[in-house]
């Protein structure tokens, strides 16, 4: 059974850059099929997609967030990552990474969240 | 531009039907999308992907209780013999044009 899982600090300085890492087990990331990605939920709020990205390293990104995000890929170590540069109190939020499918990047496994607030 | 509506909320009594909608903006009726629940303070779980022709295929384990169907542009998430445990938050899902898109949700209470 595939599972993913988020990890990193759950607080964050304003102006500060959010660092969290996806686990993938019970499956590769360098699977053909899909693409991995990242979605977060403010408090009280609906979903919102920041980017996603093949194991090649191809990415795309939500362009409302791209000028500040960077989301890498380690093969190696079947994790990907998301970086948010120059955070505020917007960006308080749960965040989630999640596999899709290659050509469609409809979401089919989710990993449970991790709760990121920023505050100094 | 690629937007999905959904109604903030809906309601329905336990052990009965419901049939949520999500409506694809102008252009776009072709698009599949996705149905995840969020049931409370969990994250989302994927129920089903679902077709612009209806036909749909489910998540691992999601019960026959949950069907997906089409007609133009709507996609409906219909759930039967409704219980507690389905009161939760729907979204829909899809992507077009290097873009996700997520619908803003809609509330199931379970009267």
């Amino acid at each position: 059974q595939l599972q993913l899982q988020e990890s990193g600090p759950g607080l964050v300085k304003p102006s500060e850059t959010l660092s969290l890492t996806c686990t993938v087990s019970g499956g590769s990331i360098s699977s053909s099929s899909y693409y991995w990605g990242w979605i977060r939920q403010p408090p009280g709020k609906g979903l919102e997609w920041i980017g996603s990205i093949y194991y090649s390293g191809s990415t795309y990104y939500n362009p409302s967030l791209k000028s500040r995000v960077t989301i890498s890929v380690d093969t190696s170590k079947n994790q990907f990552s998301l970086k948010l540069s120059s955070v505020t109190a917007a960006d308080t939020a749960v965040y989630y990474c999640a596999r899709s499918f290659r050509w469609l990047l409809l979401f089919d496994y989710w990993g449970q969240g991790t709760l990121v607030t920023v505050s100094s | 531009q690629l937007v999905l509506t959904q109604s903030p909320s809906a309601s329905a009594s336990l052990g009965a039907s419901v049939k949520l909608t999500c409506t694809l903006s102008s252009g776009h009726s072709s698009y599949a999308i996705a149905w995840h629940q969020q049931q409370p303070e969990k994250g989302p779980r994927y129920l089903m992907k679902l077709n612009s022709d209806g036909s749909h295929s489910k998540g691992d384990g999601i019960p026959d209780r949950f069907s997906g169907s089409s007609s133009g542009a709507e996609r409906y998430l219909t759930i039967s013999s409704l219980q507690s445990e389905d009161e939760a938050d729907y979204y829909c899902q899809t992507w077009g044009t290097g873009m996700v898109v997520f619908g803003g949700g809609t509330k199931l209470t379970v009267l």
